[in-house]
């Protein structure tokens, strides 16, 4: 069974950083990309960026630019996703995704991983 | 950066009725858009791809149409399982930027 899992809850203080983890299970990262989007509480999805799993290239929403770095490990078939200088606005649940069999769109979605930005 | 227009922004409709639901794109993504949809605390589930092509395990009475810039998710007849939000996303330009700001279908 294809899946990506993601990493666990986690609790920041404002200014610091988080890393989230995704995970492909029953199928291989390496000829693919995954997307990471974020949904705060009653609001809409908010792409992120993405990066091409093969060559390491990666693309961010404006919002993010400054803040924002995605990478992957290959072995693994992991992508990273890591979010600096919380504010309380990045509270929210994480999402990666990714193509399998549906020619480009994304079929395959992680649990998401609950971030609280809180002092 | 494409822009993904939805509407309406809800939809309220009775079980058994029929919903349609409208995307529109800033400029022409041929056929490659997909919907989403994400039951409430759920992950978002991909329904539809190239448009009009139903993904594995999605029933029957979920069908899309469109191309270019102007895509409609239709669903026959809601069941109560059907009441959600409804995303649409375009993946003709990669990286797929955006999603539109989503349709909730909900119980009359």
């Amino acid at each position: 069974q294809m899946q990506l899992v993601q990493s666990g809850p986690e609790v920041k203080k404002p200014g610091t950083s988080v890393k989230v983890s995704c995970k492909a299970s029953g199928f291989t990262l390496i000829s693919s990309v995954v997307q990471w989007v974020r949904q705060a509480r009653g609001q809409r999805l908010e792409w992120i960026g993405w990066i091409v799993v093969g060559s390491g290239d990666t693309k961010f929403a404006q919002t993010f630019q400054e803040r924002v770095t995605i990478t992957r490990d290959m072995s693994t078939s992991t992508a990273y996703m890591d979010l600096s200088s919380l504010r309380a606005e990045d509270t929210a649940i994480y999402y990666c995704a990714a193509p399998y069999g549906s020619e480009g769109a994304f079929d395959i979605w992680g649990q998401g991983t609950t971030v609280t930005v809180s002092s | 950066e494409i822009v993904m227009t939805q509407s309406p922004a809800t939809l309220s409709v009775s079980p058994g009725e029929r919903a349609t639901l409208s995307c529109r794109a800033s400029q022409s993504v041929v056929s490659n858009l997909a919907w989403y949809q994400q039951r409430p605390g759920q992950a978002p589930r991909l329904l539809i791809y190239g448009a009009s092509t139903r993904a594995t395990g999605v029933p029957a009475r979920f069908s899309g149409t469109g191309s270019g810039t102007e895509f409609t998710l239709t669903i026959s007849s809601l069941q109560s399982e059907d009441f959600a939000v409804y995303y649409c996303q375009q993946y003709d330009y990669w990286p797929p930027e955006t999603f539109g700001h989503g349709t909730k279908v909900e119980i009359k």
